[in-house]
């Protein structure tokens, strides 16, 4: 069975301080990854989403930037945070099933900037 | 992407069934109709999703319009753990590697 794991469960950074998420999924190959930010409240944002390896597109304009360097591993970084980079940080990946993508999301990352 | 019009909440009784009402009267004829839900502190989950006829599975049932301008997901009889935010979602099947647009979904809450 497919398993994705992300790390840290929660974070808290000063302003200004680099950033580093990692996400990895097992058990499958050559899955479509996802990262989201869900902001106090509800509403999730897709921030990027890669189709294999090397391959991103953003979604929105902002300061983080992600890589995909293997085939199931998604990383999110940022060079400098900001306080509006605070929020629930969500992976997933995705399967075809029946004609569409079933997303399968992570357990999450809590961040905190201070 | 297509939009969708969800009740901001709603109010169930343990027990009993949960109709969840989502619009979607500019539905294009290849969008999939998805539901997710994400229960407090956790990634959203997939429930179910249809194109044209109703679907059950072992989670929940959706109806789906004649006119796919609307659907309702079912939960045949809510419990506690039922609680969470519900997303109604249109995707067109192949498109952009499957990324999701989620809005601000139903907040469901059960009472025992």
């Amino acid at each position: 069975s497919q398993t994705i794991h992300q790390w840290p469960a929660t974070l808290v950074q000063p302003v200004g301080s680099p950033l580093s998420l990692e996400c990895t999924v097992e058990g499958t190959s050559n899955p479509n990854l996802y990262w989201y930010r869900q902001a106090a409240g509800r509403g999730l944002q897709l921030l990027f989403y890669s189709v294999g390896i090397g391959q991103i597109s953003s979604e929105v304009p902002q300061n983080l930037s992600a890589s995909r360097p293997q085939d199931r591993q998604f990383i999110l970084s940022s060079k400098k945070l900001l306080l509006s980079d605070s929020g629930f940080y969500l992976c997933a990946w995705s399967v075809k099933r029946d004609r569409v993508y079933e997303q399968y999301f992570g357990p999450g990352t809590r961040l905190t900037v201070t | 992407d297509a939009k969708t019009t969800q009740p901001n909440s709603m109010e169930s009784n343990e027990e009993e069934p949960v109709h969840l009402p989502c619009n979607h009267s500019t539905i294009s004829g290849t969008d999939y109709i998805h539901w997710y839900r994400q229960l407090p502190s956790q990634g959203p989950e997939y429930v179910i999703h249809g194109l044209t006829s109703n679907v059950n599975n072992r989670m929940a049932s959706l109806a789906i319009a004649e006119d796919r301008k609307s659907s309702t997901l079912i939960l045949h009889r809510a419990t506690l753990r039922d609680a969470a935010v519900y997303y109604c979602i249109l995707r067109y099947g192949y498109n952009q590697g499957g990324k999701l647009i989620f809005g601000q979904g139903t907040e469901l809450s059960v009472k025992p």
